[in-house]
């Protein structure tokens, strides 16, 4: 079994959905929690960071964190096409910087204007 | 500011060679990670460099191996070159880890080095 589950989709959805994606983990001592977004051809970029549960929100996106389910979920509501992306999440035992990240495959998301 | 470089863009093998990709970090930036990000399996960690030495090691064997530089560049090298290696190799830069601040050690990454081994 992997640490990180995440489904890969691909997922496509019409302009102005609510897009919901979402990562499963198995080690517990996970603590910290990102998503990062990665357009074609380009390098991750770090979209939202959270620590332990809880949720987060930037705008159109909400980050939220389940760690009794060991479950985590990134929202993008009133999605544009410049979403079109894939979407990994990544989790650390420590303050990420000084520990690896693990990531989840990634889910690849369209908009469809 | 630049960000992170990396070069080459693209690379082809063969089976038994070596490659060998490199890594600029953002200017200020001690720490150098690379991941291989292999299609299906997502980013896989490699190597940790901070400050010249190696940190971390990821599960990949020995034939993996890499270098920092005194100006904070980084170079992978892959040796016996096999099929499986074919990915992009992405590399990332982070300030000092363990300083104050939440946004401290945020991982910025470069466009990779798509290593095709045939």
């Amino acid at each position: 079994q992997k640490e990180v589950e995440q489904d890969p989709g691909p997922l496509s959805v019409p302009e102005g959905a609510i897009v919901s994606l979402n990562c499963t983990y198995s080690n517990s001592a996970f603590q910290y929690f990102m998503w990062y977004r990665q357009y074609s051809r380009k390098g991750p970029e770090l979209l939202m960071y959270t620590y332990s549960s809880g949720n987060k929100e930037d705008g159109r996106f909400t980050a939220q964190v389940d760690k009794s389910s060991k479950y985590i979920s990134l929202f993008i509501r009133d999605s544009q096409p410049s979403d079109s992306a894939t979407y990994l999440c990544a989790m650390s035992l420590s303050n990420f910087g000084n520990e690896k990240l693990t990531f989840g495959t990634g889910t690849r998301l369209t908009i469809i204007p | 500011e630049a960000g992170v470089t990396q070069s080459p863009t693209h690379l082809i093998k063969t089976r038994g060679q070596q490659a060998t990709l490199r890594c600029s970090p953002i200017s200020g930036h001690t720490s150098v990670y690379w991941y291989q990000q292999a299609l299906g399996l997502g980013l896989q960690f490699l190597l940790w460099y901070d400050e010249g030495e190696e940190r971390n090691r990821g599960n990949f064997p020995p034939r993996f191996s890499g270098r920092q530089f005194p100006n904070y560049s980084s170079e992978l090298n892959v040796n016996a070159l096999e099929l499986e290696d074919s990915a992009l190799y992405l590399c990332a830069s982070s300030t000092t880890p363990g300083l104050a601040g939440e946004d401290t050690g945020e991982l910025f990454f470069g466009e990779g080095s798509r290593l095709t081994v045939l």
